[in-house]
């Protein structure tokens, strides 16, 4: 059982928008530390999407934005495209076992 | 090509010890902190163990703690992971990753290399 909780999976309709949601607690994300996305795409390494809550590495899309409240982060994808399709995580930091993750979402695209 | 390759993962019987190894190339390795990550299908990512960029801050993850070192060598480039006392549930992919400058995030990522820990 991960520390933060991700939704197993998610879908959505090509050109709509999702979000994914990871819920931690007051000695992670309520805590004040931030949070990050990654996407891993079929058979691949996975990918730093968002950091620091809200930032993109260069090259990500804008279509991915990110954000943060409380005991929660949510990663929002709009425009879905075929190519969205993957395992998404989230991660932060916690005071007990410091660097966590979610348990990941799948993203199907209908 | 900012690139990390992980090798050593193979298959190994409980209680037996393996090292992995990762090579990075194209930036400069001294000055980047490094981690370990594992995968498996049922608990998804689990950070193992960082050390800082000059050795001198080394953590591990409660599980592994005791039984796992990471090392360095800046000079060529590579970061190690001696693991001992292997268990099963100590089977995944192994991921090695640079951290993201003063942050906990990691922003590189190599392809994983496969331990079992089987009888």
């Amino acid at each position: 059982q991960s520390v933060l909780t991700q939704p197993p999976s998610v879908s959505g309709a090509p050109g709509l928008r999702v979000i994914i949601s990871c819920t931690g607690s007051s000695s992670n994300i309520g805590a004040g530390f931030d949070v990050h996305w990654y996407q891993q795409l079929p058979g691949t390494t996975p990918k730093l999407l968002i950091y620091d809550n809200t930032y993109r590495p260069s090259g990500v899309p804008d279509r991915f934005s990110g954000s943060k409240s409380g005991t929660s982060a949510s990663l929002a994808i709009t425009g879905l495209q075929a190519e969205d399709e993957a395992d998404y995580y989230c991660q932060s930091y916690d005071t007990t076992l410091r660097r966590v993750f979610g348990g990941g979402t799948k993203l199907t695209v209908l | 090509e900012v690139q990390l390759v992980e090798s050593g993962g193979d298959l190994v019987k409980p209680g037996g010890s393996l090292r992995l190894s990762c090579a990075a190339s194209g930036f400069n390795f001294n000055t980047y902190n490094m981690s370990w990550v594992r995968q498996t299908p049922g608990k998804g990512q689990e950070w193992i163990s960082s050390i800082s960029s000059d050795r001198t801050y080394i953590d591990y993850a409660d599980p592994v703690k005791g039984r796992f070192s990471t090392s360095r060598d800046n000079d060529k480039n590579s970061l190690y992971l001696q693991m001992d006392s292997l268990r099963a549930e100590d089977t995944a992919v192994y991921y090695c990753a640079r951290d993201l400058p003063e942050n906990d995030a990691f922003d590189v990522w190599g392809q994983g290399t496969m331990v079992t820990v089987s009888s």
